[in-house]
């Protein structure tokens, strides 16, 4: 069964640096979604992107935030200077445009020091 | 934006009973509806979807009803494994889908 998968599946950083977060999301999916969660709380949307731009984002994903499609599989989430509140649960998602059902990654465990 | 609501719970129930829970959609214009479970530190995970209105599989049973805004889920002979937070979701037109805090079920031996 096709599934989205995501790397690494923990990252621990120290405030102020980068991270990338890797997705590989279903193969023949043409929307893709970053979710965050902070423990304890809801899941909450980041960002949409199809056809290689965003077409929805929160008000939570600001310019510390970008996404890219860098080749056909991979989708990337770069957080440019982390804050210890970055920390949570990101999920990567991916839906078929004929669908609206959307299919969810592991997860990375983000943890800033 | 708050596109649904649920009962937060927790909803405690043993084994083999049956249990159900309401969510209200503020949106009309939704036309596809999701229930979602997610196990503690886990992804959410789909678990069933209504587009007309209701869905059965096995012991899952969701039923929209549209004049009231709301979505069901019923569970018949609950197990210990369906213990986790139930999520509905309610997307208006091609909107990413927006998670409330759901619906916390636990089923007790």
């Amino acid at each position: 069964e096709p599934e989205v998968t995501q790397t690494p599946s923990h990252q621990v950083t120290q405030m102020g640096q980068e991270v990338i977060l890797r997705c590989v999301p279903i193969s023949n999916h043409l929307y893709f979604y970053w979710y965050r969660q902070i423990l304890g709380q809801k899941v909450e949307f980041l960002v949409s992107f199809y056809n290689n731009e965003i077409s929805e984002k929160s008000e939570i994903f600001d310019d510390q935030f970008s996404v890219e499609r860098p080749d056909g599989s991979n989708f990337t989430l770069k957080i440019r200077s982390t804050k210890l509140e970055d920390s949570a649960m990101y999920f990567c998602a991916s839906s078929d445009p004929g669908a609206r059902e959307a299919f969810f990654g592991q997860g990375t465990r983000l943890t800033v020091v | 934006r708050k596109e649904v609501e649920q009962d937060p719970g927790p909803f405690n129930v043993p084994e083999g009973a049956t249990v159900a829970f309401n969510c209200t959609y503020s949106n009309s214009a939704s036309q596809s509806f999701f229930w979602y479970r997610q196990d503690c530190r886990k992804e959410p995970k789909l678990l069933m979807s209504v587009y007309s209105s209701g869905n059965e599989d096995g012991r899952f049973t969701a039923q929209l009803n549209r004049a009231s805004q709301y979505i069901s889920l019923l569970i018949r002979d609950s197990k210990l494994s369906d213990s986790a937070t139930y999520l509905c979701v309610a997307p208006p037109g091609n909107t990413p889908l927006v998670f409330g805090k759901g619906t916390r079920l636990s089923v007790i031996a």
